[in-house]
Protein backbone atom coordinates (compact mmCIF):
# COMPACT_ATOMS: atom_id res chain seq x y z
CA UNK A 1 0.00 0.00 0.00
CA UNK A 2 1.02 3.71 -0.54
CA UNK A 3 0.51 6.49 1.30
CA UNK A 4 0.91 10.43 0.86
CA UNK A 5 1.84 13.06 2.92
CA UNK A 6 1.75 16.83 2.34
CA UNK A 7 3.22 18.82 4.50
CA UNK A 8 1.60 22.24 4.84
CA UNK A 9 -1.72 22.48 4.80
CA UNK A 10 -1.89 26.24 4.38
CA UNK A 11 0.58 28.15 2.57
CA UNK A 12 0.03 32.00 2.18
CA UNK A 13 2.30 34.15 -0.51
CA UNK A 14 2.11 37.46 -1.73
CA UNK A 15 2.05 37.66 -5.72
CA UNK A 16 4.67 37.18 -8.11
CA UNK A 17 6.74 35.50 -5.24
CA UNK A 18 8.12 31.96 -5.68
CA UNK A 19 5.94 29.26 -4.09
CA UNK A 20 6.81 25.31 -3.10
CA UNK A 21 3.95 22.99 -2.24
CA UNK A 22 5.06 19.64 -0.53
CA UNK A 23 4.64 16.13 -1.33
CA UNK A 24 6.33 13.00 0.45
CA UNK A 25 5.03 9.64 -0.82
CA UNK A 26 5.74 6.15 0.88
CA UNK A 27 5.47 3.00 -1.59
CA UNK A 28 7.57 -0.15 -1.72
CA UNK A 29 7.16 -0.51 -5.48
CA UNK A 30 7.65 2.23 -8.69
CA UNK A 31 4.99 5.03 -8.73
CA UNK A 32 3.01 7.13 -10.72
CA UNK A 33 2.60 10.58 -9.04
CA UNK A 34 0.24 13.95 -9.40
CA UNK A 35 -1.19 16.84 -9.04
CA UNK A 36 -4.61 18.03 -8.94
CA UNK A 37 -5.97 21.60 -8.36
CA UNK A 38 -9.58 22.50 -7.04
CA UNK A 39 -10.70 26.04 -7.60
CA UNK A 40 -13.58 27.18 -5.23
CA UNK A 41 -16.78 25.08 -5.65
CA UNK A 42 -15.43 23.20 -8.71
CA UNK A 43 -14.05 19.81 -9.25
CA UNK A 44 -10.45 19.09 -9.30
CA UNK A 45 -8.29 19.28 -12.58
CA UNK A 46 -5.56 17.76 -12.99
CA UNK A 47 -2.25 19.84 -12.98
CA UNK A 48 0.40 17.69 -14.27
CA UNK A 49 1.69 13.67 -13.80
CA UNK A 50 5.08 11.42 -13.83
CA UNK A 51 4.48 8.35 -15.48
CA UNK A 52 7.84 7.70 -16.50
CA UNK A 53 11.14 9.80 -18.33
CA UNK A 54 12.34 12.78 -16.96
CA UNK A 55 11.97 13.46 -13.69
CA UNK A 56 11.17 17.50 -14.14
CA UNK A 57 7.35 17.76 -15.34
CA UNK A 58 5.51 20.48 -16.14
CA UNK A 59 2.07 20.96 -16.32
CA UNK A 60 -0.08 23.87 -17.18
CA UNK A 61 -0.43 27.48 -15.76
CA UNK A 62 3.22 27.61 -15.26
CA UNK A 63 3.68 24.85 -12.64
CA UNK A 64 6.14 22.38 -12.70
CA UNK A 65 7.53 19.29 -10.23
CA UNK A 66 10.64 17.00 -9.85
CA UNK A 67 10.50 13.73 -8.83
CA UNK A 68 13.38 12.64 -6.40
CA UNK A 69 13.58 9.00 -6.19
CA UNK A 70 15.99 8.90 -3.08
CA UNK A 71 14.04 11.26 -0.95
CA UNK A 72 10.54 9.72 -2.18
CA UNK A 73 9.29 13.47 -3.04
CA UNK A 74 7.51 15.27 -5.71
CA UNK A 75 6.95 18.89 -4.92
CA UNK A 76 5.20 21.12 -6.57
CA UNK A 77 6.65 25.03 -7.61
CA UNK A 78 5.70 28.01 -9.89
CA UNK A 79 8.17 30.77 -10.14
CA UNK A 80 6.16 33.19 -10.14
CA UNK A 81 1.96 33.14 -8.54
CA UNK A 82 -0.69 35.30 -9.48
CA UNK A 83 -3.92 35.79 -7.56
CA UNK A 84 -5.76 33.25 -9.55
CA UNK A 85 -3.82 30.75 -8.44
CA UNK A 86 -5.46 30.78 -5.02
CA UNK A 87 -6.99 27.37 -4.49
CA UNK A 88 -6.15 23.57 -2.74
CA UNK A 89 -3.95 21.25 -4.89
CA UNK A 90 -3.59 17.66 -4.20
CA UNK A 91 -0.63 15.19 -4.66
CA UNK A 92 -1.52 11.99 -5.32
CA UNK A 93 0.14 8.58 -5.85
CA UNK A 94 -0.34 4.86 -7.76
CA UNK A 95 1.94 2.27 -7.61
CA UNK A 96 2.21 1.28 -11.45
CA UNK A 97 -0.41 -2.28 -10.62
CA UNK A 98 -2.31 -0.73 -8.41
CA UNK A 99 -6.23 -0.37 -8.97
CA UNK A 100 -6.54 3.08 -7.05
CA UNK A 101 -5.03 6.53 -6.17
CA UNK A 102 -4.32 7.68 -2.85
CA UNK A 103 -4.67 11.46 -2.56
CA UNK A 104 -2.95 13.90 -0.01
CA UNK A 105 -5.13 15.71 2.76
CA UNK A 106 -4.85 18.93 0.14
CA UNK A 107 -2.60 22.12 0.86
CA UNK A 108 -5.02 25.42 0.52
CA UNK A 109 -2.38 28.04 -1.56
CA UNK A 110 -3.37 31.51 -0.92
CA UNK A 111 -1.78 34.17 -3.12
CA UNK A 112 -2.14 38.03 -1.36
CA UNK A 113 -1.94 41.08 -3.26
CA UNK B 1 -21.28 22.07 -21.81
CA UNK B 2 -19.14 20.74 -19.12
CA UNK B 3 -17.59 17.26 -20.13
CA UNK B 4 -18.24 15.47 -16.48
CA UNK B 5 -22.01 16.84 -15.37
CA UNK B 6 -23.27 16.06 -11.76
CA UNK B 7 -26.86 16.33 -10.75
CA UNK B 8 -27.97 17.57 -8.41
CA UNK B 9 -25.49 19.98 -7.47
CA UNK B 10 -26.94 20.46 -3.75
CA UNK B 11 -29.28 18.13 -1.74
CA UNK B 12 -30.60 18.05 1.77
CA UNK B 13 -32.52 15.16 2.90
CA UNK B 14 -33.44 13.27 5.77
CA UNK B 15 -31.42 10.13 7.91
CA UNK B 16 -32.83 7.21 6.08
CA UNK B 17 -33.67 8.31 3.02
CA UNK B 18 -32.44 6.78 -0.58
CA UNK B 19 -30.51 9.24 -2.63
CA UNK B 20 -29.08 8.83 -5.96
CA UNK B 21 -26.47 10.96 -7.70
CA UNK B 22 -25.97 10.77 -11.23
CA UNK B 23 -23.11 11.03 -13.37
CA UNK B 24 -22.88 11.42 -17.32
CA UNK B 25 -19.82 12.44 -19.53
CA UNK B 26 -19.18 13.39 -23.16
CA UNK B 27 -15.04 12.73 -22.99
CA UNK B 28 -15.98 9.12 -25.15
CA UNK B 29 -14.17 7.70 -21.87
CA UNK B 30 -14.67 3.78 -20.79
CA UNK B 31 -13.49 4.68 -16.81
CA UNK B 32 -15.55 6.16 -14.62
CA UNK B 33 -15.22 7.23 -10.49
CA UNK B 34 -16.89 8.10 -7.55
CA UNK B 35 -15.27 10.21 -4.83
CA UNK B 36 -16.06 11.56 -1.19
CA UNK B 37 -14.40 14.90 -0.47
CA UNK B 38 -14.26 15.47 3.29
CA UNK B 39 -12.26 18.49 5.16
CA UNK B 40 -8.64 17.65 5.98
CA UNK B 41 -9.15 14.12 4.26
CA UNK B 42 -8.38 14.32 0.75
CA UNK B 43 -10.81 12.80 -1.66
CA UNK B 44 -11.29 8.53 -1.02
CA UNK B 45 -12.61 6.30 -3.85
CA UNK B 46 -16.06 4.85 -3.34
CA UNK B 47 -16.37 2.83 -6.81
CA UNK B 48 -14.64 2.95 -10.02
CA UNK B 49 -16.12 1.33 -13.39
CA UNK B 50 -13.59 0.14 -16.39
CA UNK B 51 -16.68 -0.40 -18.31
CA UNK B 52 -20.01 -0.95 -18.46
CA UNK B 53 -19.45 -4.69 -17.33
CA UNK B 54 -17.18 -4.04 -14.86
CA UNK B 55 -17.73 -2.14 -11.61
CA UNK B 56 -15.43 -2.00 -8.47
CA UNK B 57 -15.58 -1.26 -4.94
CA UNK B 58 -13.15 1.16 -3.53
CA UNK B 59 -11.79 1.59 -0.03
CA UNK B 60 -15.05 3.06 1.53
CA UNK B 61 -17.99 1.51 -0.76
CA UNK B 62 -20.19 0.19 2.62
CA UNK B 63 -23.76 1.97 2.32
CA UNK B 64 -23.19 3.04 -1.22
CA UNK B 65 -23.80 1.21 -4.33
CA UNK B 66 -23.55 2.24 -7.54
CA UNK B 67 -25.25 1.29 -11.69
CA UNK B 68 -23.19 2.34 -15.19
CA UNK B 69 -26.49 2.87 -16.91
CA UNK B 70 -24.33 2.97 -20.38
CA UNK B 71 -20.96 4.00 -21.71
CA UNK B 72 -21.76 7.49 -20.31
CA UNK B 73 -23.65 7.19 -17.25
CA UNK B 74 -22.99 6.23 -13.89
CA UNK B 75 -24.65 6.69 -10.83
CA UNK B 76 -24.53 6.56 -7.57
CA UNK B 77 -26.83 5.64 -5.03
CA UNK B 78 -27.21 5.61 -0.83
CA UNK B 79 -30.05 3.06 0.09
CA UNK B 80 -29.98 4.54 3.45
CA UNK B 81 -28.68 7.82 4.37
CA UNK B 82 -27.33 8.16 7.03
CA UNK B 83 -25.24 11.75 8.61
CA UNK B 84 -21.87 10.61 8.32
CA UNK B 85 -22.00 10.58 4.76
CA UNK B 86 -22.43 14.11 4.56
CA UNK B 87 -20.02 15.11 2.03
CA UNK B 88 -19.08 16.44 -1.04
CA UNK B 89 -19.04 13.74 -3.95
CA UNK B 90 -17.66 13.69 -6.88
CA UNK B 91 -17.66 12.04 -10.30
CA UNK B 92 -14.35 11.36 -12.49
CA UNK B 93 -12.94 9.71 -16.10
CA UNK B 94 -9.90 8.68 -17.48
CA UNK B 95 -8.28 7.16 -20.17
CA UNK B 96 -4.65 7.57 -18.67
CA UNK B 97 -2.52 4.78 -17.97
CA UNK B 98 -3.05 3.42 -15.01
CA UNK B 99 -6.42 3.44 -12.86
CA UNK B 100 -6.16 7.50 -12.13
CA UNK B 101 -9.18 10.22 -12.37
CA UNK B 102 -8.96 12.36 -15.29
CA UNK B 103 -11.50 15.04 -15.85
CA UNK B 104 -13.59 15.66 -12.74
CA UNK B 105 -17.33 17.09 -12.24
CA UNK B 106 -18.00 20.26 -9.90
CA UNK B 107 -19.42 17.81 -7.23
CA UNK B 108 -22.66 17.74 -5.42
CA UNK B 109 -22.91 18.66 -2.05
CA UNK B 110 -25.00 16.19 -0.33
CA UNK B 111 -25.84 16.86 3.53
CA UNK B 112 -27.93 14.28 5.63
CA UNK B 113 -30.06 15.45 8.64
Amino acid sequence: AQSVTQLDSQVPVFEEAPVELRCNYSSSVSVYLFWYVQYPNQGLQLLLKYLSGSTLVKGINGFEAEFNKSQTSFHLRKPSVHISDTAEYFCAVSDRSARQLTFGSGTQLTVLP
Amino acid sequence: DADVTQTPRNRITKTGKRIMLECSQTKGHDRMYWYRQDPGLGLRLIYYSFDVKDINKGEISDGYSVSRQAQAKFSLSLESAIPNQTALYFCATSDLPGNQPQHFGDGTRLSIL
